[in-house]
């Protein structure tokens, strides 16, 4: 069955803070996507990925970097943490664009 | 831009009931996806179809690309189907469109 986990689940930073944001796949998928989801939204996408080395840019990237170490792992990174960035963050990955997304657990960012 | 409208925003149901929750788009779409998001905040996958109807257990959905709309009906609703319920849909290539979600209590 598609496994998609992030972690960490939940995480506490303050403004200006360094946050990395870790999602791993073993569904051997090629695309992977970061969204943020908040409340009265749906999913926004923030990044994706179609290999290890891409890197694309969604609808939402300000203040967010993206990299994709190997095709498992994609991480988000925000430099420097804002209280606009408060919000629950989904990994998800897809063999294709044509394809179903399978989406991790999701992670939930507080920025003070 | 693509437009995705879900109604309605918000359905309170009783055990036992069933209704229809709906996504309409502005554009023609390739595919549509549709998930709850439960009490613990984890998005699980209820349907993927590029045509016709999906039925599993008591969920049903259907999509028609021609009319612009999906559906997703809940019959004899349980408590465990509270949630808010997203619709996502493909428009081509990497984009995916959510709508802002149908959230669902289902009361004793």
């Amino acid at each position: 069955e598609a496994a998609v986990t992030q972690s960490p689940r939940n995480k506490v930073t303050v403004t200006g803070g360094n946050v990395t944001l870790s999602c791993r796949q073993t569904n051997s998928h090629n695309y992977m996507y970061w969204y943020r989801q908040d409340t009265g939204h749906g999913l926004r996408l923030i990044h994706y990925s179609y290999g290890a080395g891409n890197l694309q840019i969604g609808d939402v990237p300000d203040g967010y970097k993206a990299t994709r170490t190997t095709q498992e792992d994609f991480f988000l990174l925000l430099e420097l943490a804002s209280p606009s960035q408060t919000s629950l963050y989904f990994c998800a990955s897809s063999p294709g664009t044509n394809y179903e997304q399978y989406f991790g657990p999701g992670t939930r960012l507080t920025v003070l | 831009g693509d437009q995705v409208e879900q109604s309605p925003s918000a359905l309170s149901l009783h055990e036992g009931t069933g209704s229809a929750l709906r996504c309409n788009f502005t554009t023609t779409m390739r595919a549509v996806q549709w998930f709850r998001k439960n009490s613990r905040g984890s998005l699980i996958n209820l349907f993927y179809l590029a045509s016709g109807t999906k039925e599993n257990g008591r969920l049903k959905s259907a999509f028609d690309s021609k009319e612009r709309y999906s559906t997703l009906h809940i019959r004899d609703a349980q408590l465990e189907d509270s949630g808010t319920y997203f619709c996502a849909v493909r428009t081509g290539g990497y984009k995916v469109v959510f709508g802002s979600g149908t959230r669902l209590l289902v009361s004793p």
